[in-house]
């Protein structure tokens, strides 16, 4: 059973603060991870999609790291903005790129 | 381009009921997939569609729920009878065959009274 596992489960931070997320998931048979941010009502809006161990991507105050090798990902987000509050929700495929497994999500709370 | 859009919104139906749930996939898009959320938890698989044909339908709960996409072109998803556990956010996604990511649409919300 593949498990993805993130942590901590809610944040809350002022405005200003940098902040930073975890995602465990197992290492073998590791195919890609995949970082989404998720508004209630809205759609889940893909922030990265990372291969490669050692991977590191950028989108604005928004990055991400990934370990394939003891199975974690970082998600930072720098300078936290109210508009970055959202559930932060990580993924990887199951045998194949056909089946996502999520974690439970991280959700952020930014207060002005 | 226009993204995955899911119809209803929203539904509240009673214990017993049939709901249907509509996707339609960006346009092109091969694959189809249909996931739920049950309150606090993960986002759990139920189903794969390459065009028309069903390829992994190992997530679904039960024989209360249907899916199918005639014509390889939009999705529904039929939950009859409803029960009370059905309630979650249904979404679903569409993937070009050959990249990686996944395109949502924004769910539908499936309440159950």
């Amino acid at each position: 059973i593949l498990n993805v596992e993130q942590s901590p489960q809610s944040l809350h931070v002022q405005e200003g603060d940098s902040t930073n997320f975890t995602c465990s998931f197992p290492s073998s048979n590791f195919y890609a991870l995949h970082w989404y941010r998720w508004e209630t009502a809205k759609s889940p809006e893909a922030l990265f999609v990372m291969t490669l161990n050692g991977d590191e991507k950028k989108k604005g105050r928004i990055s991400a790291t990934l370990n394939t090798k003891e199975g974690y990902s970082y998600l930072y987000i720098k300078g936290s903005q109210p508009e970055d509050s959202a559930t932060y929700l990580c993924a990887t495929f199951s045998g194949g790129y056909n089946k996502l497994i999520f974690g439970a999500g991280t959700r952020l709370a930014v207060h002005p | 381009e226009a993204g995955v859009t899911q119809f209803p919104s929203h539904s509240v139906i009673e214990k017993g009921q049939t709901v249907t749930l509509r996707c339609d996939p960006i346009s092109g898009h091969d694959n189809l997939y249909w996931y739920r959320r049950v309150m606090g938890k993960e986002i759990k698989f139920l189903l794969h569609f390459v065009k028309e044909s069903k390829q992994d339908e190992s997530g679904m709960p039960n024989n209360r729920f249907l899916a199918e996409r005639t014509g390889g072109t939009y999705s529904t998803l039929k939950v009859q009878p409803a029960e009370l556990e059905d309630s979650g956010v249904y979404f679903c996604a569409s993937r070009d065959s050959g990249a990686y990511g996944y395109t949502f649409g924004s769910g539908t919300r499936l309440t159950v009274v």
